[in-house]
């Protein structure tokens, strides 16, 4: 069955810190998706990057970085240098190839204090 | 232009009533979706539409009804509403089903609260 877990469940950091929040997943399917989401506190979900299966290379986009192990069925986010505007609550989310559900974690907020 | 948008943003009620949220993308995608949270952010899908048809249907009660009219709608109306129905409610859409690994794309979210 699919599952994503999030530990944590809240974050708090200074400016300027990095951050790292962790994503767990659980899948029977050979072929699957893996999504981090933003959800600022406007409200809205902003697709941040999906991985799939069998692309285990990590990726960097400016300050974020994503590291996915399928080793360890993982797939970390991390934030580098944080900013104020970084604070949101952060989803990572599975899809499988069979399933066609997108399955979310409970979610990590973050909240960068100035 | 927004990508996805869900009307009305807010909506207030009584226990009882029949309401129903609207929702458009103009992306051109295939596949559209229901998504609940509530208010500890837990995000569940609801319902799926791929082309028009009814893909996914995740237990959900059946007061709430989904209506496709087309590629680009997808309604959500909800019958004798509870207490428990408060949550927000996001539309979303991709341009293929999840299986296939698109992203997907989210309205605002509609904010329901029953009192």
């Amino acid at each position: 069955a699919q599952k994503v877990t999030q530990a944590q469940t809240e974050i708090s950091v200074v400016e300027k810190e990095d951050v790292t929040l962790d994503c767990v997943y659980e899948t029977r399917d050979t072929t699957y998706y893996l999504f981090w989401y933003k959800q600022p506190p406007s409200g809205e979900l902003v697709f941040l990057i999906r991985r799939n299966s069998f692309d285990e290379q990590n990726e960097i986009s400016g300050r974020y970085s994503w590291n996915f192990q399928k080793s360890t069925s993982s797939f970390n986010f991390t934030i580098t240098a944080s900013q104020v505007v970084d604070s949101a609550v952060y989803f990572c989310a599975l899809s499988e190839k069979w399933t066609d559900k997108l399955i979310f974690g409970t979610g990590t907020r973050l909240q960068v204090f100035p | 232009d927004t990508a996805v948008s869900q009307t009305p943003k807010y909506l207030v009620t009584q226990m009882g009533n029949d309401k129903s949220i609207k929702c458009e993308q103009n992306l051109g995608h295939d596949t559209m979706y229901w998504y609940k949270q509530d208010s500890k952010k837990f995000l569940k899908i609801m319902f799926s539409y791929n082309n028009k048809e009814l893909i996914i249907n995740e237990t959900v009660p059946n007061r709430f009804s989904p209506k496709s009219p087309d590629k680009a709608h997808l309604n959500l109306h909800i019958n004798s509403l509870e207490l428990g129905d408060s949550a927000v409610y996001f539309c979303a859409s991709s341009q293929d089903k999840q299986g296939f690994g698109t992203e997907a794309f989210f309205g605002q979210g509609t904010r329901l609260t029953v009192v």
